[in-house]
């Protein structure tokens, strides 16, 4: 089947830092990745995603790089800000599936 | 921009009721989706809909059913609510067949507790 592993949190930073939130996936096909945002209150949001191997994701400064190789799929930010704080969610897609396979969520807190 | 509505952010209900969540699409999306959100567990599906009247268990479908009358609308029904299913139940939508690369988008959430 399906999972999604990510590394445990929560994630404290201080401003400015570098981040890196780990995922790794189990896929029976050819899954599509996903990271998805969750800000304190409201619902998801997608952050970036990558449809096939070697495709990079990024948006708002965020990045994650597609690795077939180490099924992974990191999420990395070069300098995080406080309003980064929220919890992330990493995804998978499977070939043939329509619902996504989350993973557990990091809770990630920027200090200023 | 694509909005996907729940019709409650916060709802107390007792053992035993019955409970409806409602859900609603303004994009014309095929699919919709059920997810629950626990602390450590993430979201896990509880049931999907791809079309008008047709529908998917997922994951976790055991003390829940779903209807879906009209397309813009997805309905979650406790039939008969527990305190284990008091959680954050999440909405989404999408739109593409199987295996897309099209994205999920989330309503905001309804906290439901069961006293």
């Amino acid at each position: 089947g399906n999972s999604v592993t990510q590394m445990e949190g929560p994630v404290t930073l201080s401003e400015e830092a570098f981040l890196t939130i780990n995922c790794t996936y189990t896929a029976t096909g050819y899954p599509s990745l996903f990271w998805y945002v969750q800000y304190p209150g409201e619902g998801l949001q997608l952050l970036l995603k990558a449809t096939k191997a070697d495709d990079k994701g990024s948006n708002k400064g965020f990045e994650a790089t597609y690795r077939k190789e180490t099924t992974s799929f990191h999420l990395e930010k070069g300098s995080v800000q406080v309003s980064d704080s929220a919890v992330y969610f990493c995804a998978l897609r499977d070939t043939g599936r329509r619902a996504l396979t989350f993973g557990s969520g990091t809770r990630l807190q920027v200090q200023p | 921009d694509v909005k996907v509505t729940q019709s409650s952010r916060y709802l107390v209900k007792r053992t035993g009721e019955k409970v409806f969540l409602e859900c609603v699409q303004d994009m014309d999306h095929e699919n919709m989706f059920w997810y629950r959100q626990d602390p450590g567990l993430g979201l896990r599906l509880i049931y999907f809909s791809y079309d008008v009247k047709m529908k998917e268990k997922g994951d976790i479908p055991e003390g829940y059913s779903v209807s879906r009358e009209k397309k813009e609308r997805f309905s979650l029904i406790l039939e008969s609510a527990s305190t284990n299913q008091t959680s954050m139940y999440l909405c989404a939508s999408s739109s593409g067949p199987s295996g897309s690369r099209y994205e999920q988008y989330f309503g905001p959430g309804t906290r439901l507790t069961v006293t």
